[in-house]
């Protein structure tokens, strides 16, 4: 059972680049969310989904951009990456019924200099 | 819209005592839940406890237990028999029961285990 899986685990970018943070969660949930990290600071939303093709913004969504094109993948895309970014990065999951215990990703720590 | 408050940025306990982490929140609803989630240094979110806001009964999992006080808008975690792996910074979490079940986070306390 995966749960959550994000790609890459690390990565540095250079000023002005862009990335993909992927994210598949195989439990079959409608909830997706990603959360930023910085140093020594408790997780800030950034974008979240109920459901494919439905995205709205969190607490920093921006300089960020998500799509939702299934159930099971919630991309975030940086475009003209700034040091400001610099941050570790989660990506959860949750169902919609009973408990709503939201699922973590181990995080992309990503570093922009 | 809803704050998370951890006002203890470090703590430390010997191994096999008592601690306990404090976290005040801010809300205007009645329902919610409440969480404190365990990040050990592999960066991993693990949830700890959980508690519903219409429940009295305090939430209790094995060495785990809380302190919810509603009217205070208090939710400590009590951590006895400390162990070292109980090592970690600590986070506490504030979910409403409305809309997309978004977490809000407190700023984290990092509890170290003196052996």
């Amino acid at each position: 059972n995966a749960g959550v899986t994000q790609t890459p685990k690390f990565r540095i970018l250079k000023i002005g680049q862009s990335m993909t943070l992927q994210c598949t969660q195989d439990m079959n949930h409608n909830y997706m969310y990603w959360y930023r990290q910085d140093p020594g600071m408790g997780l800030k939303l950034i974008y979240y989904s109920v459901g494919a093709g439905i995205t709205d913004k969190g607490e920093v969504p921006n300089g960020y951009n998500v799509s939702r094109s299934t159930t099971e993948d919630f991309p975030l895309r940086l475009e003209l990456a700034a040091p400001s970014q610099t941050s570790v990065y989660f990506c959860a999951s949750s169902d919609d019924r009973g408990t709503y215990e939201q699922y973590f990703g181990p995080g992309t720590r990503l570093t922009v200099t | 819209a809803q704050t998370v408050t951890q006002s203890q940025p470090e703590m430390s306990v010997q191994e096999a005592e008592t601690v306990t982490l404090s976290c005040t929140y801010d809300t205007s609803e009645s329902d919610y839940y409440l969480f404190w989630y365990k990040q050990p240094p592999s960066r991993q979110m693990i949830l700890v406890i959980r508690q519903e806001a219409y429940k009295q009964q305090n939430a209790t999992e094995n060495r785990f237990s809380v302190n919810f006080q509603k009217a205070a808008k208090s939710f400590s975690l009590k951590i006895s028999d400390s162990q070292l792996g109980d090592a970690a910074m600590y986070f506490c979490a504030y979910r409403s029961v409305q809309g997309a079940q978004k977490l809000v986070f407190g700023q984290g306390t990092r509890l170290t285990i003196n052996p």
